[in-house]
């Protein structure tokens, strides 16, 4: 079946550690985003590609980076600059004029 | 700037009727979108609209009035399942998605 993988589900941090968050895609789309969400906030945009080898910073991109070498993969590396890492991160994928559709998330915490 | 407003939270009562507002300010409009979203979970894909007036699926519906600003989700027939969040984004000029902070609808017996 088509979707969307993040992983893993659940991710913990140690002070001063990066840690990199897995976001796949089979469904062939070329736009590919990653949000975060904090409790009662709206989705808040890091990082999107919309194409291989390209990418643009969202509204909270410090201390996140990225990387998109393949069409089906957008990790996320939450870097130890990020202070407040502590969140549940969404990856999105979108085709042409299509809503965009997510992964299952993964929850980050700091240990 | 860009804003998006809906309420917080709201409750209604199983089998019946809710209607969740949001209206909106952005720079450039390319469409808005109601995505359902339960505690822990993924938002997922409800609705669409880019053209004025009322999209029906179901026992869901949208409406859209560009000239207003504002937007409507009607859940019609509630089921305890439609607990949940209900967001509220509209595709800007730039066609990246605008989020409003979402409204908690809780559905009691």
């Amino acid at each position: 079946d088509g979707g969307i993988t993040q992983s893993p589900k659940y991710l913990f941090r140690k002070e001063g550690q990066n840690v990199t968050l897995s976001c796949e895609q089979n469904l062939n789309h070329d736009a590919m985003y990653w949000y975060r969400q904090d409790p009662g906030q709206g989705l808040r945009l890091i990082y999107y590609s919309q194409i291989v080898n390209d990418f643009q910073k969202g509204d909270i991109a410090e201390g996140y980076s990225v990387s998109r070498e393949k069409k089906e993969s957008f990790p996320l590396t939450v870097t130890s600059a990020q202070k407040n890492p502590t969140a549940f991160y969404l990856c999105a994928s979108r085709a042409g004029n299509q809503p965009q559709h997510f992964g299952d998330g993964t929850r980050l915490s700091i240990l | 700037g860009q804003n998006i407003d809906q309420p917080t939270e709201m409750t209604a009562t199983e089998g019946a009727i809710v209607q969740i507002n949001c209206t909106y300010q952005t720079s450039g409009f390319n469409g808005l979108f109601w995505y359902q979203q339960h505690a822990g979970e993924a938002p997922t894909f409800l609705s669409y609209n880019v053209l004025d007036g009322l999209e029906e699926k179901g026992r869901f519906s949208s409406f859209l009035s560009r000239s207003k600003g504002y937007s409507y989700l009607l859940l019609k027939e509630l089921q305890m399942k439609d607990s949940a969040s209900y967001l509220c984004a509209v595709r800007d000029r730039g066609y990246q998605l605008i989020w409003g902070a979402g409204t908690k609808l809780i559905i009691k017996p």
